[in-house]
């Protein structure tokens, strides 16, 4: 699977939009972008996925660059909650094992 | 509905010890994934099952670590002779099928001392 690159660490203020980049650049054309977060003491939680196309769901969006070398996960309104540590992966769809990364980690401040 | 569970929240245990560590997946979920993260640290990934069947155990750290699974249901995670390096925090996730979106368990915290 192909390596991701993220920030270590971000501070965003309450309410407003996180933005959480991911750098894929040796993502391959078969390899889906995973968006994973854990809050602390909690197991990981599924965000979004996708392949070339931006997703939105209840918790988030996905935006993933026209040549899918790096996407950003977005939280529209981030609320204190949203304190985690997000993990970006990409794999193939078939892959069994997810190689979770040092993730970055989101500090939502009042 | 229920998500995943695992038993124990806690375990202590002394060196050398057999642990026996718990995963309920949530039904009918046909695949099952067991990973470690260590104080600090990130995931990392250990076997994973397909039904009751472990293709691939490369993963596991070591002999001493096993892993079973009865049908499409409970998991149970084995350690021997426990060493203090496997402290760790144990997450058990499911997914419906085979490289679904994968949901957590909240973990087992083992302390070897």
């Amino acid at each position: 699977d192909a390596k991701t690159t993220q920030p270590t660490s971000m501070d965003c203020a309450e309410g407003r939009a996180a933005n959480l980049p991911c750098n894929h650049s040796t993502i391959s054309g078969n390899e889906y972008v995973y968006w994973y977060r854990q809050i602390h003491s909690q197991g990981p939680q599924y965000i979004i996925h996708g392949l070339k196309n931006n997703e939105t769901n209840e918790m988030a969006s996905l935006i993933i660059t026209e040549d899918r070398k790096s996407s950003t996960l977005i939280l529209p309104h981030a609320t204190l909650r949203d304190t985690a540590v997000y993990y970006c992966i990409v794999r193939v769809d078939r892959n069994n094992d997810m190689r979770f990364g040092a993730g970055t980690r989101l500090t939502v401040k009042p | 509905g229920a998500g995943v569970s695992q038993s124990p929240s806690n375990k202590v245990t002394e060196k050398g010890k057999d642990v026996e560590l718990r995963c309920d997946p949530i039904s009918g979920h046909t695949a099952l994934y067991w990973y470690r993260q260590r104080l600090g640290q990130g995931l990392e990934f250990l076997i994973y099952f397909q039904g009751n069947s472990a293709p691939d155990k490369s993963g596991l750290p070591s002999d001493r670590f096993s892993a079973e699974r009865t049908g499409e249901s409970v998991s149970t995670l084995t350690i021997q002779r426990t060493q203090q390096e496997d402290s760790a925090v144990y997450l058990c996730a499911s997914s419906f099928r085979l490289a679904y979106e994968q949901y957590f368990g909240p973990g087992t915290r083992l302390t070897v001392t």
